[in-house]
């Protein structure tokens, strides 16, 4: 299987910079995908590893190790518009994506 | 259109129905999926199809039918209702080159 664990809740401040993790159990899969949700709309792209590493987008940076099971995504300077759940998801087969339950994130002023 | 269409918005439905979602996109993808969304349990795969003409069973398949007549259309078929299927329905489209899920705006069903 492939179990994925998110927290489920996190607060943060308006400019601050937070972490969130994700940490998985599989037997392999392609990449990682973390996807953005705005609360009532749809999941949207945010950044996608591959290759261990830091990847870099803007204000957005998630981090893959396969070894250690483990991926967080960071996101700096942030903005009110920044709350809402982040999900984390493996790449299977024909690219299956299998999601963890999401982290819901506050941003306050 | 551009992108993916999913109708109904919402729905109310009495159990024992029979409701077909709807699922239209433009962008020729080969792959599309049926995600079922609960809170606290996050998105779960109903079905999916990697090309017109074939389908396949995800996590949740139970109660579920789908079809793929053609790259653009992928309705969601449930046969006989139940209110345990209440949720939000989100169909996603895949460019196999890259791997990536894009998202339909979701259609809210209740079962009651």
């Amino acid at each position: 299987g492939q179990n994925i664990d998110q927290p489920t809740e996190m607060t943060a401040t308006e400019g601050a910079i937070v972490q969130i993790n994700c940490t998985y159990q599989t037997s392999g899969f392609n990449g990682l995908f973390w996807y953005q949700q705005h609360a009532g709309e749809a999941p949207t792209f945010l950044s996608y590893n591959v290759l261990d590493g830091l990847e870099e987008k803007g204000r957005f940076s998630s981090f893959l190790s396969r070894s250690k099971g483990y991926s967080y995504l960071l996101l700096k300077e942030l903005q009110m518009k920044d709350s809402a759940s982040y999900l984390c998801a493996l790449s299977g087969g024909y690219n299956k994506l299998i999601f963890g339950a999401g982290t819901r994130l506050a941003v306050h002023p | 259109i551009a992108g993916i269409t999913q109708a109904p918005t919402s729905q109310i439905l009495a159990a024992g129905r029979r409701m077909t979602l709807r699922c239209t996109q433009d962008m020729r993808h080969n792959a599309m999926y049926w995600y079922r969304q609960d809170l606290g349990l996050g998105l779960r795969l109903i079905h999916y199809s990697n090309t017109a003409g074939t389908t396949g069973k995800g996590e949740v398949p139970d109660g579920y039918s789908v079809s793929r007549a053609n790259t653009d259309d992928f309705p969601l078929t449930l046969a006989s209702a139940v209110p345990s299927q209440t949720s939000v329905y989100f169909c996603a489209s895949s460019d196999s080159t890259w791997g990536g899920l894009f998202f339909g705006p979701g259609t809210r069903l209740t079962v009651l």
